[in-house]
């Protein structure tokens, strides 16, 4: 089956720096990434989606200057958290789908931690 | 209002009885339907699709109510490994929206 797999699986940062997350689907060629973050006891939410060789969607409230997203190949995403804060701290997964696949394998997820 | 709401829970159900729970949407366009389990701390695993004339899946069994917009799952001879979050999620125009998810836990 699809494997999507991601990087690092936690991270405790400093506030103020940066932490870039990798997406990587391992088995199949991923047209599409998206990208949630998941705060405790609530639901996924959708930050960006994004295709390979063009520049993400972001969805509404979501800042594209602080999450930067690239996926500059069809195997890999990256969302880097700019100057990271406390507030930022939750469960980021990812998933990708293949071209024309309505579905979506999920990444483990990365949990960031910012001190 | 939530896109898609569900009872956060706990469900408390004895193992081998069965437990069965809803979740509304508010989207009448949405084209799938998906319950997915999440265990603590790992991301979301699809459980099942859900149809309009109801499927089952060895010991789940899913509805879709089209007209009242909501979907159901049904869990019989629960196990102790059952014990996790559901999620219900909707697919809208190729975004999935979920729930926030109902936990069950499952007791010897």
């Amino acid at each position: 089956g699809a494997v999507v797999s991601q990087h690092p699986s936690w991270v405790i940062c400093k506030s103020g720096t940066s932490v870039k997350i990798e997406c990587r689907s391992l088995d199949f060629q991923a047209t599409t990434m998206f990208w949630y973050r998941q705060f405790p006891k609530q639901s996924l939410m959708l930050m960006a989606t994004s295709n390979e060789g063009s520049k993400a969607t972001y969805e509404q409230g979501v800042e594209k200057d602080k999450f930067l997203i690239n996926h500059a190949s069809l195997t890999l995403s990256t969302l880097t958290v700019t100057s990271a804060h406390p507030e930022d701290s939750s469960f980021y997964i990812c998933s990708a789908s293949g071209r024309g696949a309505d579905t979506q394998y999920f990444g483990p997820g990365t949990r960031l931690t910012v001190l | 209002r939530k896109e898609v709401e569900q009872d956060p829970g706990p469900f408390n159900v004895p193992e081998g009885a069965t437990v069965a729970f809803n979740c509304t949407y508010s989207n009448s366009a949405s084209q799938s339907f998906f319950w997915y389990r999440q265990d603590c701390r790992k991301e979301p695993k699809l459980l099942m699709s859900v149809y309009s004339s109801g499927n089952e899946d060895g010991r789940f069994t899913a509805q879709l109510n089209r007209a009242s917009q909501y979907i159901s799952l049904l869990i019989r001879d629960s196990k102790l490994s059952d014990s996790a979050t559901y999620l219900c999620v909707v697919n809208s125009w190729g975004k999935l929206q979920f729930g926030a998810g109902t936990q069950v836990v499952v007791t010897p």
